[in-house]
């Protein structure tokens, strides 16, 4: 069984489209994670999620927005797609803010 | 800004040796260490992590903390061609409400 899981894998877009990313985990976990890792590998928190409440939210663009439905679910929502938003986002859950965290699969976008 | 510095390699070992990985980190309040392996494509897989002064030991894994110095290590015995990847080391401050800092990894190459 798959713990932590995203949707697409791959995401080839256009400039200027709106998309989402899903993310489900079967952990049981309260806490939920949004990562970006770039070109150079550098792996960088987006948002965190702990019981459904925003508790982290980076220096990132407006045009990202987190949705999570319940503690099982966490979503990424992106506006307005600019080249350099072409990267890998990884979902990641952990019991909660304290705990280790497991990372989903990854997305790889690529904003042409 | 919270600095988790680690070499970036290539650090290239024979199958069967030791291979030693260091992360230092900025913050003097963080609590918890984390070593991640991330092959290329894959998502980060979480490997080890430790709390407390001292040595940690699981199987081939070994991870090593020295608060007072601000230094966490990771070696791999017996290393084996699958050890091949990037290891990440992740650092969760005092009050960072679950926030991880990863360094930028350190490539490792185990050849036959």
């Amino acid at each position: 069984d798959t713990a932590v899981s995203q949707t697409p894998k791959y995401l080839v877009t256009q400039m200027g489209n709106d998309k989402s990313i899903k993310c489900e985990q079967n952990l049981g976990h309260d806490t939920m994670y949004w990562y970006k890792q770039d070109s150079k590998k550098f792996l960088k928190i987006m948002f965190s999620y702990n019981n459904k409440e925003l508790i982290i939210n980076e220096t990132v663009p407006n045009r990202f927005s987190p949705k999570s439905p319940d503690k099982a679910h966490l979503n990424l929502h992106i506006n307005s797609l600019e080249l350099g938003d072409s990267a890998v986002y990884f979902c990641a859950s952990s019991r909660d803010i304290s705990y280790e965290q497991y990372f989903g699969p990854g997305t790889r976008l690529t904003v042409t | 800004q919270k600095e988790v510095e680690q070499n970036s390699g290539p650090l290239s070992v024979p199958e069967g040796a030791i291979a030693s990985l260091n992360c230092t980190y900025s913050d003097r309040g963080s609590q918890s260490f984390f070593w991640y392996r991330q092959y290329s494509g894959k998502s980060p897989e979480l490997i080890m992590f430790i709390y407390s002064n001292g040595d940690k030991e699981d199987g081939r894994f070994t991870a090593q903390l020295n608060k007072a110095s601000q230094y966490v290590s990771l070696l791999i015995r017996d290393s084996q061609p699958s050890d091949s990847a990037t290891y990440l080391c992740a650092v969760r401050g005092g009050s960072t409400l679950g926030r991880l800092y990863f360094g930028r990894g350190t490539q490792l190459t185990v050849w036959p």
